[in-house]
């Protein structure tokens, strides 16, 4: 089975805070992407990358940046939160048709 | 992305069927999903149809896509509580499997 691990389910953070979202992956997955999902707008994509090193902006990118160091791993980076981040993260990755998902991150910033 | 357009919510009485369905706009995608979201949780891929078919059946999901009117369509039979669900609609666009989801059809089962 895929499997899609995201480092944290909930996380409260302050506004102006950095905050490091992680996402792993175990498939040796070339593409992972970020979205944030919000009620009434679907999922919404933030970053995605292509292979280690490789990141393209997607759709909605300001206030945040990705890293992506090894294959299986991509981080979504707050370099400085705002509460209107305040959302779901939702991280996927994928080889083929199939975007496999991880459980989402519900972060809160107040 | 491209648009991806659902109706918010569809309430059904457990053992009737349920039809959610979705317009999109990119007459060029691959491929066309339905992904389910149970409460907290991730999505997963429930079923996804080529764009140059125009039925999918698989148990009790069909799908139905009408290229021409861009509109997509899933029709559960016999619907469960378990069915209860937030479902997406979903298109590829562009390179490297983008997809582009709609906003989500909250399905509330009533026993």
């Amino acid at each position: 089975d895929v499997k899609v691990t995201q480092s944290s389910r909930y996380l409260v953070k302050r506004t102006g805070e950095k905050v490091f979202l992680e996402c792993v992956q175990d498939m040796d997955h070339e593409n992972m992407f970020w979205y944030r999902q919000d009620p009434g707008l679907g999922l919404r994509l933030i970053y995605f990358s292509y292979d280690v090193k490789m990141k393209e902006k997607g759709d909605i990118p300001e206030g945040y940046s990705v890293s992506r160091e090894k294959k299986e791993r991509f981080s979504l980076i707050l370099e400085s939160a705002s509460t209107n981040q305040t959302s779901m993260y939702l991280c996927a990755s994928t080889t083929g048709y199939e975007q496999y998902f991880g459980p989402g991150t519900r972060l809160t910033v107040t | 992305g491209e648009d991806v357009e659902q109706s918010l919510f569809l309430s059904v009485r457990e053992g009737d069927s349920s039809v959610i369905n979705c317009t999109y706009t990119d007459s060029s995608s691959t491929y066309l999903y339905w992904y389910k979201q149970e409460p907290g949780a991730g999505l997963q891929l429930l079923t996804y149809i080529f764009s140059n078919m125009d039925m999918k059946q698989d148990q009790r999901l069909t799908v139905l896509l009408n290229k021409k009117d861009k509109h997509l369509s899933l029709r559960i039979a016999d619907t469960q509580t378990g069915d209860s669900a937030i479902y997406f609609c979903a298109e590829t666009y562009g390179g490297y499997q983008k997809v582009t989801f709609g906003t989500g059809t909250k399905l509330q089962v009533i026993p």
